[in-house]
């Protein structure tokens, strides 16, 4: 079992250009998440899947899309990076949707941009 | 809406001496608890949880957890730290219900002097 994978490991942007985050699980979990890791902050959810064919927006959304591809993916995009952007992003998933089903993460992307 | 704090930064500590990080949440309810260790360059793995019963919980790598309903606390505890402790350390409170995902405090960074 690989758990949650995640490409790229690193990623430099320039102001305005576009790119997607990857994120596959091996587990079956039905939930999936993007969190952000900035500096004092913790994570903070950028979006959520709780099931497949279901998204919803977490607490950080704005400059952000997802797509649940299927079960096992679910990918974030950027459409215009912005230099507020850079961060390191973790996928995670776990089975259920609920606060008490423990998330498994990702590796995690760091993502520049300049 | 739930929120952790987490007041310690950073914390130094030497090897082979006990450690306590702190941990106070805001949830309306009785919440679901959760400790996370981050080695530099990875994803979050999980420590211990606590969900109901016993408010003592044991968890991973000889750390513990207590729940203290009227403080509002979930510190976590090891009687001697190694220096492969070092490292960032997140807790994050769960509601139980749907739609409200993990919140994770601003985490503290344990470093251990040999």
């Amino acid at each position: 079992n690989a758990g949650v994978t995640q490409t790229p490991k690193f990623q430099v942007l320039k102001t305005g250009q576009s790119m997607t985050l990857q994120c596959a699980q091996d587990m079956n979990h039905n939930s999936m998440y993007w969190y952000r890791q900035d500096p004092g902050m913790g994570l903070r959810l950028i979006y959520y899947s709780a099931s497949e064919g279901t998204t919803d927006k977490g607490e950080v959304p704005n400059g952000y899309n997802v797509s649940r591809l299927n079960k096992r993916e679910f990918s974030l995009r950027l459409e215009s990076a912005a230099p507020s952007q850079t961060s390191v992003y973790f996928c995670a998933s776990s089975e259920g949707p609920f606060g008490r089903n423990e998330q498994f993460f990702g590796p995690g992307t760091r993502l520049t941009v300049l | 809406a739930q929120s952790v704090t987490q007041p310690d930064i950073h914390i130094t500590v030497s090897e082979g001496a006990s450690l306590e990080l702190r941990c106070n949440y805001s949830y309306g309810a009785t919440p679901y608890l959760f400790w996370y260790v981050q080695s530099p360059g990875q994803g979050l793995q999980l420590l211990l949880k606590y969900f109901s019963g016993d408010t003592l919980v044991q968890g991973i790598k000889g750390f513990e957890a207590e729940f203290k309903r009227s403080q509002s606390s979930f510190n976590l505890r090891k009687p001697s730290v190694h220096w492969s402790d070092a490292a960032e350390y997140f807790c994050a409170v769960g509601a139980n219900n749907a739609g409200n995902m993990l919140t994770f405090g601003g985490g503290t960074r344990l470093m251990v002097k040999p």
